[in-house]
């Protein structure tokens, strides 16, 4: 079972709202991690877009629109990344990372967004 | 501003070692709770962590690499360098280079290079 899994892909309408979703494995606890989301268009470097571990401990990237957040759904185990009203411009694949306890990272399978 | 470029060879044969370097601007490896690591990702895939190395010389390695690589940096060159060995096919990968800021217990790459694509091939 991979650390984080997500979704392969996700379709939303332009002006709605979409939840990307990072489950992290079963044994690692979603709550105590910080859990980073980072965007890649095609030809592109990713790009960092906010880190989140609870309401009270969170951090946007610069220059990173407030439509973009970070939520965790602990019932879930996971971390979730919404995009709020929707532009063809965040069509997209989104990558989910974490730091291993013992100081790696890991990243995600990545979910391409289509915005249609 | 920060900005980081990869550099290295495009082509390397299988066996052979590649050596990458990150030449970096707008922040200093000698400054408390920076870091600059590595990341890859193969052509149509994902991303994958490889090595990172901090201000106090402190490094991580990607587990499952951790035999083949070697990161360090050169703090008067601004410079961090990824050295892997006995390359294969199937590490052809476009490599990246990132800045990381350490936050309490947050660490977090914040800044990208734009990636160098590494074939291996004989």
């Amino acid at each position: 079972q991979a650390v984080l899994t997500q979704p392969a892909s996700l379709s939303a309408s332009p002006g709605a709202s979409a939840s990307l979703t990072c489950t992290l494995r079963s044994g690692i606890n979603a709550g105590s991690h910080w859990i980073h989301w980072f965007q890649q268009k095609p030809g592109s470097p990713p790009q960092y877009l906010l880190r989140h571990k609870s309401d009270l401990d969170k951090h946007q990237g610069s220059g990173v629109p407030s439509r973009f957040s970070g939520f965790k759904d602990v019932s879930a185990n996971a971390g979730i990344l919404l995009i709020s009203g929707l532009q063809s411009e965040d069509e997209a694949d989104y990558y989910c990372m974490i730091w291993h306890t013992s100081g790696f990272a890991v990243f995600g399978g990545g979910t391409k967004l289509t915005v249609v | 501003q920060i900005t980081l470029k990869e550099s290295g060879p495009t082509l390397v044969k299988p066996t052979q070692t590649l050596t990458l370097t990150c030449t970096f601007s707008g922040f200093s490896l000698t400054t408390s709770g920076v870091g600059v690591g590595w990341i890859r990702q193969p052509p149509g895939k994902v991303l994958d962590f490889l090595a990172v190395i901090y201000w106090d010389d402190d490094k991580r390695h990607s587990p499952s690499l951790k035999s083949r690589l070697t990161i360090t940096k050169d703090t008067s060159k601004n410079q961090v360098v990824l050295t892997m060995t006995n390359m294969d096919p199937v590490d052809t990968a476009t490599y990246y280079c990132a800045h990381m800021t350490l936050h309490s217990d947050a660490r977090t790459f914040d800044y990208w290079g734009q990636g160098t694509l590494v074939t291996v091939s004989s």
